[in-house]
């Protein structure tokens, strides 16, 4: 069974300081692995995916992800955080079959102190 | 390319009453999602199609939602009646194996049940 598992609901750092978003997943099969950010009263933007190419992704906005599959983990991190970073994340994780199926972390609020 | 387009953006209305919300995906995403996001919370899957076939409509609540996408393009969901725990932001979603697999999400209609 595929699950995605948020390991912290609010993380909250200093402007300029690294940002680290955890997220682990447990899937049957080779994942594909998403980060969405969602700023107040938005839609859901792509931050960065992940689909079995190379293991460090770079997505926009200095985002970064690195897939460990011996961790199972897809943590999102970023050097030096902007006060425009505040916003929700989603760490999702799909599955190819004849009917993709999408599982949503429970999100990561980030909140970034002047 | 244009995005996934969803109107309209904000509804208000009294409960026992009805609203439709309209989405129109990017061109040529043959999967289309409708997800229902309670504040605080990450977006919960309501329907899931496939071109013009509902491929996961589980946790629709069909005594009181249906969705159609009758000609696998754009498609509507409808609520009736409303109830207050309806006040959600509903946002839309596309993929496409062509381009991915990747979830492109509209930026929402937003509903508010009085």
């Amino acid at each position: 069974a595929q699950s995605v598992t948020q390991l912290d609901s609010h993380v909250s750092v200093s402007e300029g300081t690294p940002v680290l978003l955890r997220c682990n997943y447990s899937s049957s099969y080779s994942p594909s692995l998403f980060w969405y950010v969602q700023h107040p009263n938005k839609g859901l933007q792509l931050l960065l995916k992940y689909t079995s190419a190379a293991t460090l992704v770079k997505g926009i906005n200095g985002f970064e992800a690195e897939f460990k599959k011996s961790e199972t983990s897809f943590h999102l991190t970023k050097p030096s955080a902007h006060m425009s970073d505040a916003a929700e994340y989603f760490c999702v994780v799909t599955l190819y079959s004849s009917a993709s199926k999408i599982i949503f972390g429970s999100g990561t609020r980030l909140s970034i102190r002047p | 390319e244009a995005g996934v387009a969803q109107s309209p953006r904000y509804k208000i209305i009294e409960k026992r009453q009805s609203v439709a919300f309209w989405c129109n995906p990017i061109s040529g995403h043959a999967t289309l999602y409708w997800y229902q996001q309670i504040l605080g919370q990450g977006p919960k899957l309501l329907i899931q199609f496939q071109n013009n076939g509902v491929v996961d409509d589980s946790q629709l609540p069909k005594d009181r939602f249906s969705a159609e996408r009758l000609k696998g393009v754009d498609s509507t969901l409808k609520i009736q009646p409303a109830k207050l725990e309806d006040s959600a932001v509903y946002l839309c979603a596309s993929s496409s194996v062509l381009s991915g697999n990747t979830i492109y999400f509209g930026e929402g209609s937003w509903l508010t049940v009085v």
